[in-house]
């Protein structure tokens, strides 16, 4: 069975303050982990998909890595407007399409 | 513009009843979900369709039915059935060549 686990469960950071926040993950055959920002009250939206290992990609503030077992979301001096919940995904070889979800960082950046 | 739409944004059930979600998409996207999001769990799979006339059970299926008569819409109905269906309901749909999924706005449906 797949599994992700995200931590910290919550973040506060000051406006500036880069941190990192982590995905950890067990799956058979990875196809692809996903990142998502969640805004209180509204659905999730897409920030990234990585497919293998070593591989990264950015967004403005926010970079994504990933090695075999584990995926970084790197945010870089962050602004008060990055405050959302960050949630991962996974989907395993074997998944049809299924995706596996952790519960979410919720991050607070303070001004 | 292309997108998902779910409707109502809230929606206040009476024990006993049924009610249906509304799930559209204009992304030209085969495959539509369904997931619940409960505070302080990750989201859960209710169904999927990959193709019209067809779906499959997710991993909260009970209580939950769905039908997928076109391809760009996929409603989703909560039964009597449905023990604890006081949740926020999210529709999202996939681009198969790259598995991405795109989630609508949500629905939160409350049981009075």
């Amino acid at each position: 069975e797949d599994q992700v686990t995200q931590s910290p469960e919550a973040l506060r950071l000051q406006e500036g303050e880069s941190s990192s926040l982590n995905c950890s993950y067990t799956v058979s055959g990875l196809r692809g982990l996903f990142w998502y920002r969640q805004d209180p009250g509204k659905g999730p939206e897409f920030l990234f998909t990585l497919y293998s290992a070593g591989e990264e990609k950015e967004k403005e503030r926010l970079k994504a890595t990933l090695t075999k077992k584990e995926s970084f979301l790197h945010i870089t001096a962050p602004k008060p407007e990055d405050s959302a919940t960050y949630l991962c995904a996974v989907q395993g070889g074997g998944s049809n399409y299924k995706l596996t979800f952790g519960k979410g960082t919720l991050l607070t950046v303070n001004p | 513009d292309g997108g998902i739409t779910q409707s109502p944004k809230y929606l206040f059930r009476k024990e006993g009843q049924n009610v249906t979600l509304s799930c559209e998409q204009n992304l030209n996207h085969d495959a539509m979900y369904w997931y619940r999001q409960d505070p302080g769990q990750g989201l859960r799979l209710i169904y999927y369709s990959q193709i019209v006339n067809d779906f499959q059970k997710g991993d909260i299926a009970e209580g939950y039915s769905v039908s997928r008569e076109k391809k760009e819409s996929f409603p989703l109905t909560v039964t009597s059935a449905q023990k604890n269906p006081t949740a926020f309901y999210l529709c999202a749909s996939s681009d198969t060549r790259t598995d991405t999924q795109y989630f609508g706005p949500g629905t939160r449906l409350t049981v009075l």
